[in-house]
């Protein structure tokens, strides 16, 4: 099975930071990578798929690179709306989710 | 809109079976494969089976397999998600999600999740 590591678990940062969130693979799945985003309660909302494309909707902040086994997810200027907890997908081999990386505000 | 809505929480007793239903409107309901995915209580997500809402072909993560079973009904766009034998660390909340388009094979088919259904929460306890 591929696993897929998230780092860091929580992230500290204030409404205008740029944060960047890193996702490793255990081997290489090219660029066949997710990115979602959920809230407490709610269910997990797709942000970028392949590696880097923006799902339409999603503001343009957020933006996805990587490939092989090494993906990062950044967001440009924090809004008081993206404090919540990002998961990392990968499906080039069935589908492994990171464990999460939580952002608090400072 | 294009939109999942499930079926409504669940108590079981350990052993039992659960069925949680997915609902789906807003886009042609044979086109697109279905997942299912589950969330322990304060943990991460975990893909549990696929479905091909067309053939009815399915696929499940190892460590369902025995106990899920994954079925469609095509004249109401309804996705079935059986779990039997339930114990208590299938205490989660499951969701379905829309996958990709199904002229890819079951077998190939790489795609992430972009509709969501709102979750069901499932609770085994004696």
């Amino acid at each position: 099975d591929i696993q897929m590591t998230q780092s860091p678990s929580t992230l500290s940062a204030s409404v205008g930071d740029r944060v960047t969130i890193t996702c490793r693979a255990s081997q290489s799945i090219s660029n066949w990578l997710a990115w979602y985003q959920q809230k407490p309660g709610k269910a997990p909302k797709l942000l970028i798929y392949k590696a880097s494309s923006l799902e339409s909707g999603v503001p343009s902040r957020f933006s996805g690179s990587g490939s092989g086994t090494e993906f990062t997810l950044t967001i440009s200027s924090l809004q008081p709306d993206d404090f919540a907890t990002y998961y990392c997908q990968q499906y080039f081999a069935y589908y492994t989710f990171g464990q999460g990386t939580k952002l608090e505000i400072k | 809109q294009v939109q999942l809505v499930q079926s409504g929480a669940e108590v079981k007793k350990p052993g039992a079976s659960v069925t949680v239903s997915c609902k789906a409107s807003g886009y042609t309901f044979t086109s697109y494969y279905m997942h299912w995915v589950r969330q322990a209580p304060g943990q991460g997500l975990e893909w549990v089976g696929i479905i091909n809402p067309s053939g009815g072909s399915t696929r499940y993560a190892q460590k369902f397999q025995g106990r899920l079973t994954v079925t469609r009904d095509t004249s109401t766009s309804i996705v079935y998600m059986e779990l039997s034998s339930l114990r208590s660390e299938d205490t989660a909340v499951y969701y379905c999600a829309r996958g990709g388009d199904v002229v890819v094979p079951i077998t190939s088919v790489r795609d992430a999740f972009d509709i969501w259904g709102q979750g069901t929460m499932v609770t085994v306890s004696s």
